[in-house]
């Protein structure tokens, strides 16, 4: 099955600032990459996702890029906003599933 | 458009007791459907998914059991609570595009307590 890794698992930064996380995968078959937002208290939200067949994707402040070679993605942050604070999963298709990084908790200090 | 409810919002329950959560999906038919388990500050552990009426995989052993009644519900249940089973249970769903589980999209969850 798929193996994802995610990193960093805490990451804090000054508003304004870009927030960069890395996940690397191990199936080299898997073709869509998504990124999830949590705020607390509440469910994962779908925030963005890429497919293998583009190398970078950009909605507004969020961006994510793959490398399939190297077998990794990382979803990109730009000036950051206090609501940008809350745990953030990378994903990786797996059969009928997905395989979830561990998260990485975001904080952008005002 | 579609969407996901979960019920209830948060549950207090005492070990030993029994456990039904819901999760049921609108807009959509024949979706892929997820339970998983959130312990505080940890990650998403996948407990149970199911591709169609009465199609259950069990993903971890433990004291819970799934079951799909309909094609757009599905269950959570225990029949004895343990003091381990606290945590954020989250429903999930996705379309079913040629059997593959992407794009899951996730309800609000069950904050579970029990003591």
């Amino acid at each position: 099955g798929e193996n994802v890794e995610q990193h960093p698992s805490t990451l804090s930064v000054q508003e304004g600032d870009s927030a960069v996380i890395k996940c690397t995968y191990s199936d080299s078959a898997s073709n869509y990459f998504p990124w999830y937002k949590q705020e607390l208290g509440k469910g994962p939200q779908l925030i963005i996702d890429i497919r293998s067949n583009v190398g970078e994707k950009k909605d507004q402040r969020i961006a994510v890029t793959l490398n399939k070679t190297a077998k990794h993605f990382s979803l990109h942050i730009t000036e950051t906003q206090p609501e940008d604070s809350a745990v953030y999963f990378c994903a990786a298709p797996s059969d009928y599933k997905l395989s979830f990084g561990a998260g990485t908790t975001v904080t952008v200090r005002a | 458009s579609q969407t996901i409810h979960q019920w209830p919002a948060t549950l207090v329950q005492p070990v030993g007791s029994p456990l039904s959560l819901e999760c049921t999906v609108e807009g959509t038919s024949n979706p892929n459907l997820y339970w998983y388990r959130q312990a505080a500050g940890r990650g998403l552990q996948l407990l149970f998914y199911s591709v169609g009426i009465g199609q259950i995989s069990s993903e971890v052993p433990q004291n819970l059991s799934a079951s799909r009644p309909q094609d757009r519900q599905f269950i959570l249940s225990s029949k004895k609570l343990l003091l381990s089973d606290s945590g954020f249970y989250l429903c999930a769903w996705s379309p079913d595009l040629a059997g593959h589980g992407e794009e899951q999209f996730f309800g609000p969850g069950t904050r579970l307590t029990v003591l």
